[in-house]
């Protein structure tokens, strides 16, 4: 049972639009949420993060918010550069006494020049 | 400053060999995790060191699977009589966190990618 759903597996956005990335968890549990970023051959990097005490983030160009009611979370990328052009992870956690990741399957983002 | 480095970045073998890939996390980082990423997925938890005890290893999917960290720095993770669906990448990830609290970034090594022929 996928606990983290990316229900997008890819997204083409032109360069200088907002790109807006989707995630929906089940597990009411989970109070830590992080975007991570995959280049092909590269481990995923950190993005941004949010603990479910917020509804927003923001860190330069990207902006997370979460829904906790909803169980969603979407990450806003505005300006999207070329550079941007990745896979993108969403992760949850539960923070209480655990320390791994629940990774969703990945949204493949594709910036046009 | 130096990352999570893992070696080999590639490895083939065949049905029933057994393989040890490494994880050199980086410097000081107390946590440390393994994860597999098949084809497709996102990444999956493995197991968890927090110095060298090896505090959760519920992910390992068989007994053929395991993990050590002798020195609490360097990691090592066995497949034994490897089968074709271990096949996938493993990632390594450490962390600065003291205690296992997942609100600590976890840095991801460039993993090892494995094909069992």
């Amino acid at each position: 049972d996928q606990q983290v759903k990316q229900n997008s597996p890819s997204l083409s956005v032109q360069e200088g639009r907002i790109s807006i990335l989707n995630c929906d968890y089940t597990n009411s549990m989970f109070d830590y949420f992080l975007w991570y970023k995959k280049y092909p051959a590269e481990g995923p990097t950190f993005l941004i993060s949010i603990s479910s005490i917020k509804d927003k983030n923001e860190d330069g160009r990207f902006t997370v918010f979460l829904n906790k009611s909803a169980k969603h979370l979407s990450l806003h990328i505005v300006p999207s550069q070329p550079g941007d052009s990745a896979v993108y992870f969403c992760a949850a956690s539960v923070t209480s006494g655990t320390y791994k990741y629940i990774f969703g399957t990945g949204t493949r983002l594709k910036v046009l020049a | 400053g130096a990352g999570v480095s893992q070696s080999p970045r590639y490895k083939v073998a065949k049905r029933g060999q057994d393989v040890a890939l490494r994880c050199d996390p980086i410097s000081g980082h107390v946590s440390l995790f393994w994860y597999q990423q098949a084809l497709g997925q996102g990444p999956e938890f493995l197991t968890y060191f927090q110095n060298e005890a090896q505090l959760d290893k519920s992910g390992l999917p068989s007994d053929r699977f395991f993990a050590e960290r002798p020195e609490g720095s360097v990691s090592t993770l066995k497949i034994q009589r490897t089968q074709q669906e271990d096949s996938a990448v493993y990632l390594c990830a450490s962390s600065s966190s003291w205690e296992p609290q997942s609100s600590y970034e976890q840095y991801f090594g460039p993993g090892t990618r494995l094909t069992v022929t």
